[in-house]
């Protein structure tokens, strides 16, 4: 069956440090690869997407790695700072059409102490 | 802009309730989607709509209903609530292009508790 998994452990960094979320998927082949921040009590705000054909997307401190090999995506913040601390979803479609459904993962909560 | 917008923010009922959440997008967007987030088990699509008058089921569509004769709304009605559906509710939305890839913009929820 198709999973996606997502560490559920948080994930408990200093802050300057650089954060590494990491997100596995198996039995998909997703055209591409999305990133949400979730903070508590409101809904998911997208942050990056990347194409199975990218190998990396930047965009300020973030970095999104994309593995279809590996079938892996890692999720990077450099120089994390505390209001970094949120929880973190991946998002893949399933077959790359348009207008396709993404299916989550279950999230990992980053807290970035000061 | 008020984006999307849903209501109520918090909903208390009891079993066998019909309950009708609503969720409003200003953008004209295409799609919309109804997700539940529940510990252990992340976001689950629950129905989505490809435009006005189109839905369809998502993973866990059981229980509940929905409509959507408007672009901008798209409500979910439980028939007959059950404990099981306590849960937080997100609406979301979409402007299906191929340079965004089906980006979802989300409400800020509902938090529904069926005693």
């Amino acid at each position: 069956s198709q999973k996606i998994e997502q560490n559920s452990e948080a994930l408990n960094i200093q802050e300057g440090k650089t954060a590494t979320l990491t997100c596995n998927y198996t039995n998909y082949s997703p055209a591409y690869l999305q990133w949400y921040r979730q903070d508590p009590g409101r809904g998911p705000v997208f942050l990056l997407l990347i194409r199975e054909n990218e190998k990396e997307k930047r965009k300020e401190r973030l970095k999104v790695t994309f593995d279809t090999t590996l079938k892996q995506s890692l999720f990077h913040i450099t120089a994390s700072q505390p209001a970094d601390s949120a929880t973190y979803l991946c998002a893949l479609d399933k077959t790359g059409n348009a207008g396709n459904m993404l299916t989550f993962g279950g999230g990992t909560r980053l807290m970035v102490k000061p | 802009d008020a984006g999307i917008t849903q209501s109520p923010r918090y909903k208390i009922t009891e079993t066998g309730r019909q309950v009708t959440l609503m969720c409003h997008q200003t953008w004209s967007h295409s799609y919309m989607f109804w997700y539940r987030q529940d510990l252990g088990h992340g976001l689950r699509l629950i129905y989505y709509s490809a435009a006005a008058d189109i839905t369809d089921k998502g993973e866990v569509p059981d229980g509940y209903v929905v409509s959507r004769s408007k672009t901008e709304n798209f409500p979910l009605t439980l028939e007959s609530a059950t404990r099981s559906q306590t849960s937080v509710y997100f609406c979301a939305s979409s402007n299906v292009r191929v340079a965004s890839g089906d980006t979802q913009y989300f409400g800020p929820g509902t938090r529904l508790t069926v005693l």
